[in-house]
């Protein structure tokens, strides 16, 4: 599976958008680009995934450049419960069990 | 709907001991997954089951690591002769079809201390 590289920490102002950019210029064509949350201590949660087109539900919106060498994840209005660490994962479900996790990006909401 | 559950939330052992950890999936979902978290680092993959089956254990240690997912009941990760190393989080995910075609959904994990 194709790494990723993920700022270590971000901070976002609460109601503002988040804005986390994952580099994953490895990627390969059968690859979707995942993201997963972990909030303290607790499970990571599936936020979202895709192949190429963008995506967006009810959680966050996942924007992928045209090249597919990176990728965006947007939370539109963050909250202070949104304060997690933020895990980009490219997996190819044809090759692969797992996820493979990185060390992410720490996201800070401040009030 | 009910999510993945896992127990107990927290255990404590003695080294030499043995731990079992227990992950009953999602409703519907026949595919199981184990990861390990250990302080201040990612998730790692250790097995993929399926009912009464183990598909991957290609991140399980080879040694006094073992996992079951019987016909009935909860999928089951045993360490025997625990050592202070095995201390962290170990997490379950879940998934209905399989890793080909589905997301993983993670239960709350269970964290292991040994002393």
């Amino acid at each position: 599976d194709a790494k990723t590289t993920q700022p270590p920490s971000m901070d976002c102002a609460e109601g503002r958008a988040a804005n986390l950019p994952c580099n994953h210029s490895t990627i390969s064509g059968n690859e979707y680009v995942y993201w997963y949350r972990q909030i303290h201590s607790q499970g990571p949660q599936y936020i979202i995934h895709g192949l190429k087109n963008n995506e967006t539900n009810e959680m966050a919106s996942l924007i992928i450049t045209e090249d597919r060498k990176s990728s965006t994840l947007i939370l539109p209005h963050a909250t202070l419960r949104d304060t997690a660490v933020y895990y980009c994962i490219v997996r190819d479900p044809n090759t692969g069990n797992q996820f493979y996790f990185g060390t992410g990006t720490s996201l800070t909401v401040i009030p | 709907n009910a999510g993945v559950m896992q127990n107990p939330r927290h255990l404590v052992r003695r080294r030499g001991q043995e731990a079992r950890l227990r992950c009953s999936p999602m409703k519907g979902h026949s595919h199981v997954y184990w990861y390990r978290q250990l302080p201040e680092e990612g998730l790692k993959f250790m097995v993929y089951l399926q009912k009464e089956n183990i598909i991957d254990e290609s991140g399980m240690p080879k040694e006094r690591f073992s996992a079951e997912f019987p016909k009935e009941g909860p999928s089951i990760l045993r360490i025997q002769q625990v050592v202070r190393g095995d201390s962290a989080a170990y997490f379950c995910a879940s998934s209905p079809l399989g890793p080909s075609t589905d997301t993983q959904y993670f239960g709350p994990g269970t964290r292991l201390t040994v002393l």
